[in-house]
């Protein structure tokens, strides 16, 4: 089955306490995203990777760590956690960064920094 | 840079009503235009993806449109039942753009 898989869904942790979240996709998709959804303001893009090995950053990338070793994952770092990254994050990958084709989502991951 | 309106922000029907869902989006150069379904808590599901040189796309009850010229799109949801309940939200890049503007959404209640 073609799916965006991320890990964890649920996590708490505390202020400064490295984490990371991992995202991989089976569909051999070239662009993957990141995007925190937080109420009253939507979905908004933290990074983006365009292939292996190629990443830049979104609207709200402050905080945040990505890489592109393998095309199937991207993984999200945070490196010292604080309690305003407490939100419910997505992994989207689509077939091309041309833009002309479909977004596919994991089903989100809720972090919780107390 | 794309800015995407999603109007209204919530909508009660009663079951077996027809509706429509409203997107407008300011940069008119887009590639395409995605409907998605988010239920409470869940991820998001894609529903329909309108390309830049199509007017409609259809998928079951769905029929999605699009005028790039007015720079809006309709969801049109018939016969509405009460698993249609969710948050519908739209999302378009803007010119060049390889990233997705989503709009808040609209959220959905159908009563049975």
């Amino acid at each position: 089955e073609a799916q965006v898989t991320q890990n964890p869904r649920y996590l708490i942790t505390v202020t400064g306490k490295k984490l990371t979240v991992t995202c991989s996709q089976n569909m051999n998709h070239e662009y993957m995203s990141w995007y925190r959804q937080d109420p009253g303001l939507g979905l908004r893009q933290i990074y983006y990777s365009m292939n292996v090995e190629v990443t830049d950053k979104g609207d709200v990338p402050e905080g945040y760590k990505v890489s592109r070793k393998e095309k199937r994952n991207f993984p999200l770092i945070l490196e010292s956690p604080s309690p305003n990254q407490t939100s419910l994050y997505f992994c989207a990958s689509s077939l091309s960064w041309r833009g002309h084709t479909e977004a596919f989502f994991g089903q989100g991951t809720r972090l919780t920094v107390v | 840079k794309q800015e995407v309106t999603q109007i209204p922000a919530a909508l009660s029907v009663p079951e077996g009503e027809n509706l429509v869902l409203n997107c407008s989006f300011t940069d008119s150069a887009i590639y395409n235009l995605q409907w998605f379904r988010q239920d409470p808590g869940k991820g998001l599901t894609s529903l329909l993806l309108i390309q830049s040189s199509q007017r409609e796309q259809t998928s079951g009850r769905l029929n999605a449109s699009l005028d790039k010229s007015s720079g809006r799109s309709t969801l049109y949801i018939a016969a509405s039942q009460p698993g249609d309940s969710a948050t519908y939200l739209c999302a378009a890049p803007g010119a060049g753009s390889y990233q997705l503007t989503f709009g808040k959404g609209t959220k959905l209640s159908v009563i049975p």
